[in-house]
């Protein structure tokens, strides 16, 4: 079965600074979609990127960016100039390639944002 | 263009009762699933419908029963509470082709006493 580990329960970091949320996963299969969702105090979460894991290039959304390194199972979410609104709780998760139904997710880490 | 919208957004109930939950799927989507996220945890899948049936199943109890209605909303129905289904419940669609992104609404939190 796959699991999605992420090893930081809380992180802080000042505004305008880089942090970096790790995650690891184990799975058997070469086929399949790794994602980071965000989840504000609101309860919603939110989708904030997504990379397929036979693409070598590390996808990168505005100052969202990930280390993917699929030898390792590592999948690394890097926040640029961080602001007060990504302080919220960042979830890991996976999905097979052949498998739309369920998604894996990881423990979370809350993510603190100091002015 | 609605997004996934679920209700009621609390509620308590005690040990034993009976409780559901509802949720529409936002618009163009045809498949909802259920995931419970316990109190600083992940989402765990519950299960997935489409086409009004239960096409897999995450490791939950048949205390847990859902059901998907022809204009693709859902229902989670949980039977027999106790105080360890206390949690948030949330609902997720997606539609068909592209990368199977889920769109999340903001839950349901259920207090079983």
């Amino acid at each position: 079965a796959q699991t999605v580990t992420q090893s930081q329960p809380e992180m802080s970091v000042q505004e305008a600074e880089t942090v970096t949320l790790s995650c690891t996963y184990d799975t058997s299969e070469s086929d399949y979609y790794l994602f980071w969702y965000k989840q504000p105090p609101s309860r919603q979460m939110i989708l904030v990127i997504r990379q397929e894991a036979y693409k070598q290039q590390n996808a990168t959304e505005n100052r969202f960016s990930v280390n993917f390194q699929k030898a390792a199972k590592s999948f690394s979410l890097k926040i640029s100039d961080s602001q007060l609104g990504d302080a919220a709780m960042y979830f890991c998760a996976y999905r097979s390639e052949y498998n739309f139904n369920k998604f894996y997710f990881g423990s979370g880490t809350k993510l603190n944002v100091k002015p | 263009d609605a997004g996934v919208t679920q209700s009621p957004t609390h509620l308590i109930k005690t040990r034993g009762q009976q409780v559901t939950l509802r949720c529409s799927p936002k618009s163009g989507h045809d498949t909802v699933s259920w995931y419970q996220q316990a109190l600083g945890q992940g989402p765990q899948f519950i299960f997935q419908y489409y086409e009004e049936e239960e096409r897999q199943r995450g490791n939950f109890p048949d205390r847990f029963s859902g059901h998907q209605f022809p204009n693709y909303s859902s229902e989670l129905n949980v039977n027999a509470l106790l105080l360890g289904d206390s949690a948030l419940y949330l609902c997720a669609s997606r539609g068909t082709g592209g990368t199977g992104e889920l769109f999340f609404g903001e839950g349901s939190r259920l207090t079983v006493l």
